[in-house]
This record gives structure tokens, C-alpha cells and sequence, in this order.
């Protein structure tokens, strides 16, 4: 049975950088026709894709347009995790955190397999 | 912001079908692109219900169907069970976005 497993800090100030990571079990980081995103939700921007990344002959990582000069999501192989890192946070970065499994199929891509979550606040 | 839209709730009987729709627009679901849903109950991790605007995983009831038009897709439930309130959310990808977008979200009662 696949297991997401995320870890990270609830609290994170203003400025600073959020850090979660994902630890899978069950599914490889690297195996080819998996992708792993993060995705996040808060009540005044709905749920947002944050970015992913996938190994097909090499890795590959697509970011979302909203974030994509603050985030960086990395997949460790050594660890068979996936990590995110959002930059200079706001308040309006709060938000439930998830770490989502993506499927290939002949159509394009879908996801699988979330999380549970974890809530981020940015305040001081 | 959410990209695709929702009607906030739907509500019905046990045993009645209830319909929630998606409408989106020529970017995303009108581009032709899938459109998937999704079960999330408050503290759980969201469940993939319907996968390519009408295929089930292995485990979800045939009460749950999918369909899509146009720009706009529905998913049903037949059968309505006291299990099945909860949120949906759809989600689709959007080429002027070159990403993938949600709904704003379903609460659906039994009532």
C-alpha cells in the first residue's frame, strides 16, 4: 500500500522559508510514469498547484505560475522523498499543504493518491 | 484563485441522484483537456473518485459517474448514501495557466 508521509514545520515567520518533505513508501521517487506534486488549500484561494516533479529518462520539475519565482520542489532518491521549499513566505501563504501522487495514463496525467496534509501558518 | 466553478452545495434523500456540476472555459475543459473529481472529507486526505471525465478506480461504487460537454463537466451520484456527504472538487488543466486548476469546491448533504 502506497503511503504519503509529510513533515514540516506548522509555524513559519514572515520572510522565511517553508520547508516540507514528503516521504513515499510503497512507489518510488524515480520511477518512470509517477510524478509528485505539492499542492496547497486555504479558504481564499481555493487549491492551488504549487509544482512537481518527475523522472522520465531525466528529472523534470513545472512549477505554477503564481509561485514559480518562490518554490522549488526537489525529489531525493537517497531518501525516496520529495521536498518543497517556498521562499520569502506571506501571511497569505497559509495554508493546508499536501503532497500528491500524479499517474500517467494515454490521456495525460492524473492524481492518484494525496496526502493528508499539513497546515502552515506564517505569522510572527 | 479557483479556476473552475462549482455550485457551493447540493443536497438530497437517501436512495435520490444528485448532480454537481464544473464549468470551466475554452482554456481548460473547452481545450479539451480531462477532467477529474474528488471526494475530501475534513481531515482526510482527498480521495480520486473519477479519473479521464469518466473512469473509476478500482474501488469507487458505480453510484458515482462522470461526464463532460463543452466546457463544462458533471459528475452524479445515484443512490445518494449517508457516507457519501462530503466535499467534490473537480480539476482539470489549463493551458493559458500552463497548469493544473480545481473547483471551488462542493459540500454535498444528505439530508
Amino acid at each position: 500500500q502506497v503511503q504519503l508521509q509529510q513533515s514540516g514545520p506548522g509555524l513559519v515567520k514572515p520572510s522565511q522559508t517553508l520547508s516540507l518533505t514528503c516521504d513515499i513508501s510503497g512507489d518510488s521517487v524515480s520511477r518512470d510514469g509517477a510524478g509528485w506534486n505539492w499542492i496547497r488549500q486555504s479558504p481564499s484561494r481555493g487549491l492551488e498547484w504549487l509544482g512537481r516533479t518527475f523522472y522520465s529518462s531525466k528529472w523534470t520539475n513545472q512549477y505554477g505560475e503564481a509561485v514559480k519565482s518562490r518554490v522549488t520542489i526537489s525529489p531525493d532518491t537517497s531518501k525516496n522523498q520529495i521536498s518543497l521549499q517556498l521562499n520569502s513566505v506571506i501571511p497569505e501563504d497559509t495554508a493546508m499543504y499536501y503532497c500528491v501522487r500524479q499517474s500517467s495514463w494515454h490521456r495525460g496525467w492524473y492524481f492518484d493518491l494525496w496526502g493528508r496534509g499539513t497546515l502552515v501558518t506564517v505569522s510572527s | 484563485q479557483s479556476v473552475l466553478t462549482q455550485p457551493p452545495s447540493v443536497s438530497g434523500a437517501p436512495g435520490q441522484r444528485v448532480t454537481i456540476s464544473c464549468t470551466g472555459s475554452s482554456s481548460n475543459i473547452g481545450a479539451n483537456y480531462d477532467v477529474h473529481w474528488f471526494q475530501h472529507l475534513p481531515g482526510t486526505a482527498p480521495k480520486l473518485l473519477i479519473y479521464g471525465n469518466s473512469n473509476r478506480p478500482s474501488g469507487v461504487p458505480d453510484r458515482f459517474s462522470g461526464s463532460k460537454s463543452g466546457t463544462s463537466a458533471s459528475l452524479a451520484i445515484t443512490g445518494l448514501q449517508a457516507e457519501d456527504e462530503a466535499g467534490y472538487f473537480c480539476q482539470s488543466y489549463d493551458d493559458s495557466l500552463s497548469g493544473y486548476v480545481f473547483g471551488t469546491g462542493t459540500q454535498v448533504t444528505v439530508l
